[in-house]
């Protein structure tokens, strides 16, 4: 079945210090992978995506993702961290190629300190 | 803003009862999709609804139903409410059919079943 692992629950990174967020999948085919955001009381938010193609992803807000299908990872990073980037970040494999299911990790808790 | 409405915000109520949480999707959009979050289930997908029709079915409970009206908006309705309902219910709606294309959260229905 596929699943979404996010390891690390909460993470705490100073201001400036730079930050990767672990994401592992499990999937059967080449998986359409997603990182979403959650700022407190709001709804999730597109930061990037991979489909195919070039495995290292550009988001929104200087986020990048890489996909690395021999680790069955596609691992968050940001090489400077902002005040506003404390949130709760989710990591999503579409199941199937239809594409009419999004299952999500658990989702890893970013608090950034100054 | 995504552009997605949710109302009301909070519904606290009682078990055994039965609430309507609404959506209206951004302008434009046909897929309307509506996803559980609770502490220990993460983000769950429910259902989808494309123009009207049910086009995917996750972990929806019996005692949920949900329906699209012809003019887009979308209401989830959850019945004999037990306490385990108690979560942040989201809306989501996109342009297409698949969650493979970018998903607009709405802030959600926070349910709390006393």
């Amino acid at each position: 079945a596929q699943s979404v692992t996010q390891p690390d629950i909460h993470i705490t990174v100073s201001e400036g210090a730079s930050l990767e967020l672990r994401c592992n999948y499990s999937y059967g085919a080449t998986p359409y992978l997603f990182w979403y955001v959650q700022s407190p009381g709001q709804g999730l938010q597109l930061l990037l995506k991979y489909f195919s193609g070039d495995t290292l992803v550009q988001g929104i807000k200087g986020f990048e993702a890489e996909f690395k299908r021999s680790q069955s990872s596609f691992n968050l990073r940001k090489p400077s961290v902002h005040w506003s980037d404390a949130a709760e970040y989710f990591c999503a494999v579409g199941a199937n190629q239809a594409g009419t299911a999004l299952i999500f990790g658990k989702g890893t808790t970013l608090s950034v300190s100054s | 803003d995504s552009g997605v409405t949710q109302t009301p915000k909070h519904l606290i109520t009682a078990t055994g009862q039965r609430v309507t949480l609404r959506c209206s999707p951004r302008s434009g959009d046909l897929s309307v999709y509506w996803y559980q979050q609770s502490l220990d289930q993460g983000l769950q997908f429910l259902i989808q609804y494309y123009n009207g029709e049910e086009r995917a079915k996750g972990n929806i409970l019996e005692r949920f139903s949900a329906q699209q009206f012809p003019d887009l908006h979308s209401e989830l309705n959850l019945s004999s409410l037990e306490l385990g309902d108690s979560a942040l219910y989201f809306c989501a709606s996109n342009t297409g059919t698949t969650t493979n294309e970018k998903l607009f959260f709405g802030s959600g229905t926070q349910l709390s079943v006393l």
